[in-house]
């Protein structure tokens, strides 16, 4: 069965640090991996996707790799800001029907 | 476009009560799912549909029946609410060509007391 670890489980950073969510996976055959936000008493949102295919993908100040076969993945978030405060969640997909499988989350305080 | 719906953001029920968890969409996405989340243990699949006439079980299916009559909509009923299934249930639709990049709605907050 698949597991998905999230490291740390907390994070409190100050404004404008450069920092490293991480991801990772007990069971490599993935189809693809999500990287999600979500804030307090709201939905997911989705920052990422990555194939399995793929190394990794970049969307403004956020970038997402792969290593599927060490069975990681990391969201770096540059230049943080206060709006970045948020839950990010980390999930895979073995490409059939079953769904994703998530991360605990990472908790992530940015401070003014 | 509304995206992915959910009503009611909020409900609080009695054990033993039943009611009916609604989600809708509008992306013409063929699956759609439903997923707990709960303190500690991450969403997990509560059931899913391929398509209109198709549901399967996930992970924790027991307590929940769905059923799939349009693309649009994919309700989930407690048929018998119990204290554990207080939890968020969160509603997903995905696209199947689309890498199984999964949408969601925001959310219904469910307290049975």
């Amino acid at each position: 069965k698949q597991e998905v670890t999230q490291i740390p489980a907390a994070l409190s950073v100050p404004e404008g640090e450069n920092l490293v969510l991480n991801c990772s996976f007990t069971d490599s055959a993935i189809y693809n991996l999500q990287w999600f936000r979500q804030d307090p008493g709201k939905g997911l949102t989705s920052l990422l996707l990555i194939q399995s295919s793929q190394r990794e993908q970049t969307s403004g100040r956020l970038n997402a790799s792969l290593d599927k076969s060490s069975g990681r993945s990391t969201l770096y978030i540059a230049a943080s800001q206060p709006g970045d405060s948020a839950t990010y969640l980390c999930a895979v997909s073995g490409g059939g029907a079953d769904g994703l499988t998530f991360g605990k989350g990472t908790h992530l305080i940015i401070q003014p | 476009n509304a995206g992915v719906t959910q009503t009611p953001k909020f409900q609080v029920l009695k054990t033993g009560q039943s009611m009916t968890l609604q989600c809708a969409q509008d992306m013409n996405h063929e699956y759609m799912s439903w997923y707990r989340q709960d303190p500690g243990m991450g969403l997990r699949l509560i059931h899913y549909s391929v398509g209109a006439g198709i549901t399967d079980q996930g992970e924790v299916p027991n307590g929940y029946n769905v059923s799939r009559s349009t693309t649009e909509d994919f309700p989930l009923r407690l048929l018998s609410a119990a204290p554990s299934q207080t939890s968020v249930y969160f509603c997903a639709t995905q696209q199947m060509s689309s890498y199984n990049e999964q949408f969601f709605g925001p959310g219904t907050r469910l307290t049975v007391l």
